[in-house]
């Protein structure tokens, strides 16, 4: 089992250009969220999908849009990225209630810098 | 909100010692989980505690549940370089029980 994979690791972008971040898992998950991290702030939630075929804003959703493609994957989309989007992007999942209904496991991260 | 804090923001240990970090709350949680990072990584799972005052163990860690269900401890006995990194408490926020609320971490630094 892979876990939960994203990608890429790294991407530089110019101000106003567009990207997606890619995240799948493959452990049957439900839920699925992407998280952003900067420095002193902690993980900040950005958007989640509770199961598949919904998806719901987190606290920063600002900026971003999301599609939960099928029950493996989940993008992060910036349509037109702004400096204050550099960050390091977290996806994560988390199973069904019952057996730890609330671990969720992370990726690996994806280092995002705008220009 | 129901905001988890952790301080200090950083410490800073010497090999072979011991070290307990904590994490508070004005809001009751019925779950707590202990997260590290390791640089460059993402947030790797730890130890999860469902009940107030159970105490549970991972190799040299251990946490706690505190009875009052606004704390948790974790410890790391006979620390290693290797313990270097981000420690995050979460537990799940009230009603949305998709999502969890973070600490904003300790960054631990052990001397060689």
């Amino acid at each position: 089992n892979a876990g939960v994979t994203q990608t890429p690791k790294f991407q530089v972008l110019k101000t106003g250009q567009s990207m997606t971040l890619q995240c799948a898992q493959d452990m049957n998950h439900n839920s699925m969220y992407w998280y952003r991290q900067d420095p002193g702030m902690g993980l900040r939630l950005i958007y989640y999908s509770a199961s598949e075929g919904t998806t719901d804003k987190g606290e920063v959703p600002n900026g971003y849009n999301v599609s939960r493609l099928n029950k493996r994957e989940f993008s992060l989309r910036l349509e037109s990225a702004a400096p204050s989007q550099t960050s390091v992007y977290f996806c994560a999942s988390k199973g069904l209630a019952g057996v730890g209904p609330y671990e969720q496991y992370f990726g690996p991260g994806t280092r995002l810098t705008v220009t | 909100g129901q905001q988890l804090n952790q301080s200090p923001q950083s410490m800073f240990i010497q090999e072979g010692e011991d070290v307990s970090m904590n994490c508070t709350s004005s809001s009751i949680f019925n779950t707590w989980l202990w997260y590290k990072q390791d640089p460059g990584e993402g947030p790797v799972l730890l130890i999860a505690l469902y009940k107030a005052g159970e105490l549970t163990s991972n190799g040299r860690l251990t946490a706690q549940f505190g009875i009052t269900r606004k704390d948790s401890f974790l410890n790391i006995s006979a620390s290693i370089p290797s313990d270097v990194g981000i420690y995050f408490c979460a537990g799940p926020i009230t009603g949305a029980n998709s999502k969890l609320t973070f600490g904003k971490g300790i960054t631990l630094s052990v001397r060689p």
